[in-house]
C-alpha cells in the first residue's frame, strides 16, 4: 500500500533553524515534493527531489532517501513569514502526488 | 500568481443546490488535477485530465461530482445536490509530464460554503 506521515505542528524560534521529517512506503516513486500553504490560501512549490540527497534554494534545503523512505525540510533563518502549513507528498508510478496531511509550523519572535 | 486561475474564488448555496466551477491551467501544461481539501488536512485527490481525457477519477467520489475539460484547455467541475459534506477548499493544479520536474502548480482555489 501508500502511506506517508508527517508531525502535526512543530514550533520554531525567529532566526532558528528547524527540520520537518517525513516519511512514506510506495512500491512506485516518481520523486517528492515539498509544498508551502499560508492559511486560507493555495499550496505553493517549494522543491522536488527524485534522487538522493540534499538540493539547497535559499533558505530552504530539502533532502531525501529513496532507501529509507524518508525525506526532510530544512529552513533555516526563520522569519515570522514562515509560519505556514508544510506539505510533503510523493509523486507514484502514475505521477500522481500523494499527500501528506501537513505540518503546521509556529514561529515566535 | 502560479498563472493557474480559478473561478470563482468564494461560492456559498444552500443545500441541493447545483454548482460549478472553472479552472484555467498554465497553457502548455498537459495536465490538470482537481483536489478538494478541509482544514488541517493535506489536497484530497478528485479527478485528473491528461489532455482533453479524464484518466482517473477518485473511487471515493460520488457520482454528483462531474468534471470535464473540453478541447483540453480549460476545466469545469460540477457538484450536483450539495450536500453540507461538500464545503471545502476546491484546488486546482497543473503540470507538465515528462517535461522534467513534474511539479504542479496550483490555482487559489475557489472555497465552498453550502448553508
Amino acid at each position: 500500500g501508500q502511506n506517508i506521515d508527517q508531525p502535526t505542528e512543530m514550533t520554531a524560534t525567529e532566526g532558528a533553524i528547524v527540520q520537518i521529517n517525513c516519511t512514506y512506503q510506495t512500491s512506485g516513486f516518481n520523486g517528492l515534493f515539498w509544498y508551502q500553504q499560508h492559511a486560507g490560501e493555495a499550496p505553493t512549490f517549494l522543491s522536488y527531489n527524485v534522487l538522493d540527497g540534499l538540493e539547497e534554494k535559499g533558505r530552504f534545503s530539502s533532502f531525501l532517501s529513496r532507501s529509507k523512505g524518508y525525506s526532510y525540510l530544512l529552513l533555516k533563518e526563520l522569519q515570522m513569514k514562515d509560519s505556514a502549513s508544510y506539505l510533503c507528498a510523493f509523486m507514484d508510478s502514475n505521477y500522481q502526488l500523494i499527500w501528506g496531511a501537513g505540518t503546521k509550523l509556529i514561529i515566535k519572535p | 500568481d502560479t498563472g493557474v486561475s480559478q473561478d470563482p474564488r468564494h461560492k456559498i448555496t444552500k443545500r441541493g443546490q447545483n454548482v460549478t466551477f472553472r479552472c484555467d491551467p498554465i497553457s502548455e501544461h498537459n495536465r490538470l488535477y482537481w483536489y478538494r481539501q478541509t482544514l488541517g488536512q493535506g489536497p484530497e485527490f478528485l479527478t485528473y485530465f491528461q489532455n482533453e481525457a479524464q484518466l482517473e477519477k477518485s473511487r471515493l467520489l460520488s457520482d454528483r461530482f462531474s468534471a470535464e475539460r473540453p478541447k483540453g484547455s480549460f476545466s469545469t467541475l460540477e457538484i450536483q445536490r450539495t450536500e453540507q459534506g461538500d464545503s471545502a477548499m476546491y484546488l486546482c493544479a497543473s503540470s507538465l509530464v515528462g517535461g522534467g520536474g513534474n511539479e504542479q502548480y496550483f490555482g487559489p482555489g475557489t472555497r465552498l460554503t453550502v448553508t
